[in-house]
């Protein structure tokens, strides 16, 4: 089945920028999700990207999505206090059905 | 509109209980979808509607648990018979087509349930 993988942990200074990596299996995957959560709380959608696109920039956040090595990243620049949270990636087969999620990355931001 | 919202947020049992956990979607989603979250790991779906119709459930998905929509709008997840391994937050996340995005999910603020 699908399997996503993330790195457990980041740590970074208040105003660098992070960097949160995500492995995938599914080749069929259609469209790539970020989200972000807060303890006790659900998740938040963050952006996404169609499989056939390379980048996408929305404001401090930029995705990149390496389709070959079924690789994504997302990068949040002038990393805040604020965005200390556990950051998932999750892929969607196509139809609208399941999100597979990986087993998120928990961000710190130190000031 | 307010979002996802999902009843109660905490639920504490005693094994061998029963329990109902209610989600209201986004009004004009037409899909529905709960997913189940244990601590250190990401959701795992369960199953998901469009309108009334249950289209798909996981293997995670014991008898003991069954959900429905009866109306197409809000939807209930009961767990029979609960065991300790069902303590987990519950999820709740509702979508339509975007065009652009394909099904955007939105997530609720979950249920926790503790089985003691």
């Amino acid at each position: 089945g699908e399997d996503v993988e993330q790195s457990l942990f980041l740590s970074v200074r208040e105003g660098d920028s992070s960097v949160i990596n995500c492995t995938y299996t599914d080749s069929s995957s259609t469209y790539l999700y970020w989200y972000k959560q807060e303890p006790g709380a659900g998740l938040q959608l963050l952006t996404y990207i169609f499989s056939n696109m390379d980048m996408k920039q929305d404001q401090r956040l930029t995705v990149l999505l390496n389709k070959k090595d079924k690789h994504l990243s997302l990068r949040i620049a002038d990393t805040q206090t604020g965005d200390s949270a556990i950051y998932f990636c999750a892929d969607e087969t196509g139809g609208g059905n399941k999100l597979t999620f990986g087993t998120g990355t928990q961000l710190k931001v130190e000031l | 509109d307010t979002g996802v919202s999902q009843d109660p947020r905490h639920k504490i049992t005693k094994r061998g209980q029963n329990v109902t956990f209610r989600c209201d979607p986004i009004s004009e989603h037409n899909r529905l979808y709960w997913y189940r979250q244990t601590l250190g790991q990401g959701p795992e779906f369960l199953t998901y509607f469009q309108n009334e119709a249950q289209l798909e459930k996981s293997r995670l998905l014991s008898d003991r648990f069954s959900a429905e929509r009866p109306k197409g709008s809000f939807s209930t997840l009961e767990i029979q018979r609960t065991e300790q391994g069902d303590s987990a937050m519950y999820l709740c996340a509702s979508s339509s087509y975007t065009g652009t995005g394909g099904y955007e999910q939105y997530f609720g603020p979950g249920t926790r349930l503790t089985v003691t």
